[in-house]
């Protein structure tokens, strides 16, 4: 089955810092992949989709400039938060479609970050 | 706009028991997908099972099947024999194009379901 890596699983980093996350398809070609960030106990809500070789699509209230996504290759997307706030703590997940159907997106392990 | 709305925070079985999840959704759109996904403490986020709106029987997988009530517009999941294992939060998911691939998915707010021995 399609896999998604995501590293690192965790990271603690200092308020004003940037940490970047890296999101890989490990066994297929992921032309569109999106970054999800979630709070304990809630729903996962999508921040944006990033497409191979062109530039992201943020959603509605997600500051672009504070959470940059490049998809530089079939394979790899990354999202890079800059000047982290202890706001910014959370869980951040990212998925890319499957080619068969139906199409189910596969989900990497998540990464947990902490900001303090 | 679509939405999807699950009304149960949280839900108790008890093992060896079936239970039922509840999902609405609302959508302008005549073809779209429904997807269950599964999430344990550990944060991963498991695919369940899969409905399109144009098939005409029920999705089954294994002891997962989906309750698809489409003039009610209604998805509801049905956990049978229950499994401690089950214990997870579980999501509602709908994407329109037809469930075709690149279309966003709108995830329900979830249901904590708590399996008891």
């Amino acid at each position: 089955g399609a896999v998604v890596s995501q590293h690192p699983s965790w990271v603690i980093c200092k308020s004003g810092t940037s940490v970047k996350i890296e999101c890989r398809s490990l066994d297929f070609q992921a032309t569109t992949m999106f970054w999800y960030r979630q709070f304990p106990k809630q729903s996962l809500m999508l921040m944006a989709t990033s497409n191979e070789g062109s530039k992201a699509t943020y959603e509605q209230g997600v500051e672009k400039d504070k959470f940059l996504i490049n998809h530089a290759s079939l394979t790899l997307s990354t999202l890079t938060v800059t000047s982290a706030h202890p706001e910014d703590s959370s869980f951040y997940i990212c998925s890319a479609d499957g080619d068969t159907l139906p199409y189910e997106q596969y989900f990497g392990p998540g990464t947990r970050l902490t900001v303090t | 706009a679509q939405k999807i709305t699950q009304t149960q925070p949280g839900m108790f079985v008890q093992e060896k028991e079936a239970v039922t999840l509840d999902c609405t959704y609302d959508t302008s759109d005549q073809s779209y997908g429904l997807f269950w996904y599964k999430q344990p403490s550990s944060g991963e986020m498991i695919f369940l099972i899969y409905q399109g709106s144009y098939d005409e029987q029920n999705a089954t997988e294994g002891r997962y099947s989906l309750n698809f009530q489409k003039a009610r517009k209604s998805a509801n999941l049905v956990i049978s024999a229950s499994q401690l294992g089950d214990s997870a939060m579980y999501f509602c998911a709908m994407r329109d194009a037809g469930g075709t691939s690149y279309g966003k998915l709108t995830f329900g707010q979830g249901t904590i379901l708590t399996v008891h021995p």
